[in-house]
């Protein structure tokens, strides 16, 4: 639960598909989560994911976890240039006691 | 990386009492933290921001009085819930701003119960 890495920057183009990456330290991570950051923004829950799945999808969104590998990503089909954002994984460890933040990936969307 | 340190990671209180939320970056000057809340299964939910020497920015629908939050130093923001009610349950954490930098490193949040 210490450290939590992702990539700093991700640029695509609109329509193509976008993979935000994440890994994380602490196996005893319950839920693994996404959040969206938009400009002058809170934080907004995209979708979250418990250790004892390996895959997720919502709409455009699918996530999937290796967890031998301790490796999150976020799969953004059809990338919109509203999808323009900083992305931020997350872990819930120590019994939901805890959360590590990644530092977070710019994604930017070219037209 | 840098490091944001929050303290208590959970607390128990009694209704009525006041509760202090400590967020400290460890090993740089945070000239902005942001303190946020977050019901289960909810997003984190932007309460204010906290600058270095200067009264807080609450966002709308959040009670100055009752959320007092004091940035003194540029390694310190304390965020004070007073008169504490049930309602007031829920997960805060607290975020810094490394300054001309976009990035947020975040504590690992308190869980606030009040009975």
């Amino acid at each position: 639960g210490e450290d939590v890495e992702q990539s700093l920057f991700l640029s695509v183009r609109e329509g193509d598909s976008s993979v935000i990456n994440c890994t994380y330290t602490d196996s005893s991570s319950t839920y693994l989560y996404w959040y969206k950051q938009e400009p002058g923004a809170g934080l907004q829950l995209l979708t979250y994911i418990f250790s004892n799945m390996d895959m997720k999808q919502d709409q455009r969104l699918t996530v999937l976890l290796n967890k031998k590998d301790k490796h999150l990503s976020l799969r953004i089909a059809d990338t919109q240039t509203g999808d323009s954002a900083i992305y931020f994984c997350a872990e819930r460890w120590g019994g939901y006691q805890k959360v590590t933040f990644g530092t977070g990936t710019k994604l930017q969307v070219i037209p | 990386g840098a490091v944001v340190s929050q303290h208590p990671s959970r607390v128990i209180c009694k209704s009525g009492t006041s509760v202090k939320i400590e967020c400290r970056s460890l090993d740089f000057q945070a000239t902005t933290m942001f303190w946020y809340r977050q019901f289960p299964k909810q997003s984190l939910m932007l309460m204010a921001t906290s600058n270095e020497g200067s009264k807080a920015t609450y966002e709308q629908g959040v009670e100055k009085d009752k959320f007092l939050i004091n940035h003194a130093s540029l390694t310190l923001s304390t965020l004070t819930v007073t008169s504490a009610h049930p309602e007031d349950s829920s997960f805060y954490i607290c975020s810094a701003r490394l300054d001309l930098n976009e990035k947020l490193f975040f504590g690992s949040g308190t869980q606030l119960s009040v009975l």
